[in-house]
């Protein structure tokens, strides 16, 4: 079965350093890779996609990056927070089902507050 | 540009009563999906119904369905025999291109509240 890993589940981060999250996917093969951030109380903002190895798009600028190192590994980093990037970032995949959908499947997300 | 817009904050049913959290949306392109999550206070997504802009019926799933009225661009959900368990918040989310499109975007969401 197609599993989804994303860690850490919390991190709290001063202003100026460096981040690196990472997800994995289990079971499936060139899965479509998301990256998401949900502001406190708020709905998901895109931040970037990823439909195969090396291939990154961004949704919106900002100080985030995101690299695609192996087929199932998605990595969402920053060179320096900013007290913005605070949020709950959710990683996701999917595949094209053709006429059926399932809709993303999503990690379990990390909470990072930066301080 | 694509949009969604749920315009319920929050919602409060008591509980075995149905419920319709409401969603319009606003696109362009003939050929789209409709999506509804709950996250319950945990964080997590939890997928729970798709419509496709192409599908002549209401998609239905357990206790879920969602009401698509595609001329007045609208996709609401309706959970019917509300459970505690159904506690959560609610987002509809809707992605351009059908199952060939990339990004899904998400509404505000709408926070469920059940009642015993």
């Amino acid at each position: 079965s197609q599993t989804i890993h994303q860690w850490p589940a919390t991190l709290v981060q001063p202003v100026g350093s460096p981040l690196s999250l990472e997800c994995t996917v289990e079971g499936t093969s060139n899965p479509n890779l998301y990256w998401y951030r949900q502001a406190a109380g708020r709905g998901l903002q895109l931040l970037f996609y990823s439909v195969g190895i090396g291939q990154i798009s961004s949704e919106v600028p900002q100080n985030l990056s995101a690299s695609r190192p192996q087929d199932r590994q998605f990595i969402l980093s920053s060179k320096k927070l900013l007290l913005s990037d605070s949020g709950f970032y959710l990683c996701a995949w999917s595949v094209d089902l053709g006429e059926a959908d399932y809709g993303y499947t999503f990690g379990s997300g990390t909470r990072l507050t930066v301080v | 540009a694509q949009k969604i817009t749920q315009t319920q904050p929050g919602m409060f049913v008591q509980e075995k009563e149905a419920v319709t959290l409401d969603c319009t949306y606003d696109t362009s392109d003939p050929s789209y999906g409709l999506f509804w999550y709950k996250q319950p206070s945990s964080g997590e997504m939890i997928f729970l119904i798709y419509q496709g802009s192409y599908d002549q019926q209401n998609a239905t799933e357990g206790r879920y369905s969602l009401n698509f009225q595609k001329a007045r661009k609208s996709a609401n959900l309706v959970i019917s025999a509300s459970q505690l368990g159904d506690s959560a918040m609610y987002f509809c989310a809707m992605r351009e291109g059908g199952t060939g499109g990339f990004k899904t975007i998400f509404g505000a969401g709408t926070r469920l509240f059940v009642k015993a």
